[in-house]
């Protein structure tokens, strides 16, 4: 079984330029996750989807990040404008109902570096 | 969900058992304990969960205390490869919350 898949693993991009981030969760997974990872901490929840509708994005910053996961697999993060404390490792997991809620498989995740 | 409390670092010798405390003093009735480890550079991997009785899997075993205030995560026979930071999270209804965990340095 293929896992989640992220791509690109490192992107490095100066401040109030975009960037999008994207990801293929594991087949017939309905709950997709971003995850913010800054350097020496545990990672943190942006927003959770459950097919193609949003269940949580509490602490996703709306006034400069956004994502979207149309047709309910696939799903894009995008920042726009990046700022410096954007700096981080976004993850995207992804988990499948049939299973325990929060038995969350992970990809490798997107380093980005904000100069 | 309930706070943990983990030690900021380990060391375990290969070959040996590794064991991995948690404090979870708060956890009420209806919160599991779960187990997840990240190896640099990787995204974090499930490792196994409780409620209240003990669990075993592939990859280790989890013994929760009777009044379910703590826990420790048991790697039988540790690896280099089990070189990582091990987060134990509590977490009953609500989202996964990930810690700072503990590191853990498996050594020759």
């Amino acid at each position: 079984e293929a896992g989640v898949a992220q791509s690109p693993r490192y992107k490095i991009i100066e401040k109030r330029q975009s960037v999008a981030f994207w990801c293929n969760p594991i087949s017939g997974h309905a709950t997709l996750y971003w995850y913010q990872q800054i350097l020496g901490q545990g990672p943190k929840l942006l927003i959770q989807f459950q097919n193609n509708g949003v269940v949580d994005d509490s602490q996703l910053p709306k006034d400069r990040f956004s994502a979207e996961r149309l047709k309910g697999v696939d799903s894009t993060l995008k920042i726009q404008p990046a700022k410096l404390e954007d700096s981080a490792v976004y993850l995207c997991a992804s988990s499948s109902y049939r299973a325990a809620k929060n038995i969350q498989y992970f990809g490798a995740g997107t380093r980005l570096s904000v100069l | 969900d309930a706070k943990t409390t983990q030690p900021t670092s380990m060391d375990c010798a290969e070959g040996r058992a590794a064991n991995l405390p948690c404090n979870h003093s708060t956890i009420s009735g209806n919160e599991y304990v779960y187990w997840y480890r990240q190896i640099h550079s990787q995204g974090p991997q499930y490792i196994i969960h409780g409620l209240k009785n003990n669990e075993t899997n592939e990859m280790a075993s989890l013994i929760i205390t009777e009044d379910r205030k703590s826990s420790t995560l048991i790697l039988p026979h540790a690896t280099l490869r089990d070189t990582a930071v091990y987060y134990c999270i509590v977490i009953g209804w609500g989202k996964l919350q990930f810690g700072a965990g503990t590191q853990v340095v498996v050594t020759p």
